[in-house]
Formats: structure tokens, sequence, C-alpha cells
């Protein structure tokens, strides 16, 4: 069973194109992000739900669109795909201080 | 705000060698304190935790402790693997936090 799952792994798309990554988790958190993974393996939050509340939008351009339909999905959206989007992107979901659990990434290169 | 500094890679060791990652944070309040491990092509694995001062955690050989005097969370181990070999990041976060703030990551190699 896995428990923070991502779809799709790899995504290969060209510039200007609008693409979406689904995540879900069966762990029953509260609490779900994404997160961006640059080329220097550097990681950083972009946004958090907590009960499908938006709670950090972390100055992310706006071509980027969560969407939290239950507290077991976090979808993210991206309008017109730019080389500099290119990155691995993880889901994680949290439940106070028991931990954070990260999918397995979604790795976007844009041509 | 919060931020995290770990040493900059990368670590070559030699098999059986000894490890230390430093890691020391800025934080307000009293955070919990983590080590991620990612192994290649992999996601993120915690490896260990702490949620108070003076807490050490501990797993599969690895430990570190929450030190709030010094603020520092470095991570050791007595004698690596090949199979460790990997990047470890060290975080803080928790609580209403709602978010992990992480270093920049430490890759590790470790030779036979």
């Amino acid at each position: 069973d896995t428990a923070v799952s991502q779809t799709p792994k790899y995504l290969v798309t060209q510039m200007g194109n609008d693409k979406s990554i689904k995540c879900e988790q069966n762990l029953g958190h509260d609490t779900m992000y994404w997160y961006k993974q640059d080329s220097k393996k550097f990681l950083k939050i972009m946004f958090s739900y907590n009960n499908k509340e938006l709670i950090i939008n972390e100055t992310v351009p706006n071509r980027f669109s969560p969407k939290s339909p239950d507290k077991a999905h976090l979808n993210l959206h991206i309008n017109s795909l730019e080389l500099g989007d290119s990155a691995v992107y993880f889901c994680a979901s949290s439940q106070a201080d028991y931990g954070y659990t990260f999918g397995s990434g979604t790795r976007l290169t844009v041509v | 705000g919060d931020s995290v500094t770990q040493m900059e890679g990368p670590v070559t060791l030699s098999e059986e060698a000894f490890l230390t990652i430093n890691c020391t944070y800025t934080a307000t309040g009293y955070p919990s304190l983590f080590w991620y491990v990612q192994y290649p092509g992999e996601g993120l694995q915690l490896l260990l935790k702490a949620t108070k001062a003076d807490d050490k955690g501990s797993n599969k050989g690895f430990e570190a402790t929450y030190r709030k005097e010094t603020t520092s969370f470095h991570l050791e181990k007595g004698s690596v693997q090949v199979s460790d070999s990997a990047v470890y990041f060290c975080a803080l976060g928790g609580g209403s936090n709602y978010k992990l703030t992480f270093g920049k990551g430490t890759l590790l190699t470790v030779n036979p």
C-alpha cells in the first residue's frame, strides 16, 4: 500500500503547455504539501493545505494552481509551462509532529 | 524566518568510516528536527527525528541529538556502508508551522 502516491512519475512536455500532477494519500493526514526540488537538490515548499484549506503559498507564480478536492488529494496544475519549471515535484502529507511522508516525486522536463 | 544550514558536500568516505554531517538551525519557538535521506532516483524517506531539546533520534545506526544550546542536530554514524550512499537533508518544522524547512542537502558517497 503506497502511503503517498503521485502521478505521473515522469512528464516531458513542450513550453507553453498546461499540465497537471496528481497526489493522493491514504494515511488519514490533515495536511498536504507540494515541494519543488531543483537541479541542485534544493527543496523548497510551494503550497500547504490543511483540511482542504490553503495555508501556505510561498511566492509561487500564479501559473501554478493547487486544488484539494478533499483532504486525501492535492493536485497541482501548471499553466503555460516554462523551461525553468523543469524540476522534481514532491507531494507530502503530515499529521501534527508525527513526521512528513513524501511521495516518490514527479520529474517534469519542459523542452 | 526559519532556516537550516548543513555542511556542504560532497562527502566521500571509505566503508566502515565514521560519519558526521553538521546541521545548525535558526527558528522561533521550539521546532521539531528531522533528517531525511534521498537515495538515487527516489523520494525522501524519514531517517530520524527529535521533537524537543536533548532528545536523541536514531535509526539504522544513524543518530542525532537535538541541542538547543548550540542550535544543532548533527547526524552521526559509527561505521558507514556502501548502501548509505545518498543525499541527506536536515530539516525543521512540525506543529502549527505547516511546513518543513530544509537544508541544502549533503551528498554522501561511500566507497568499498
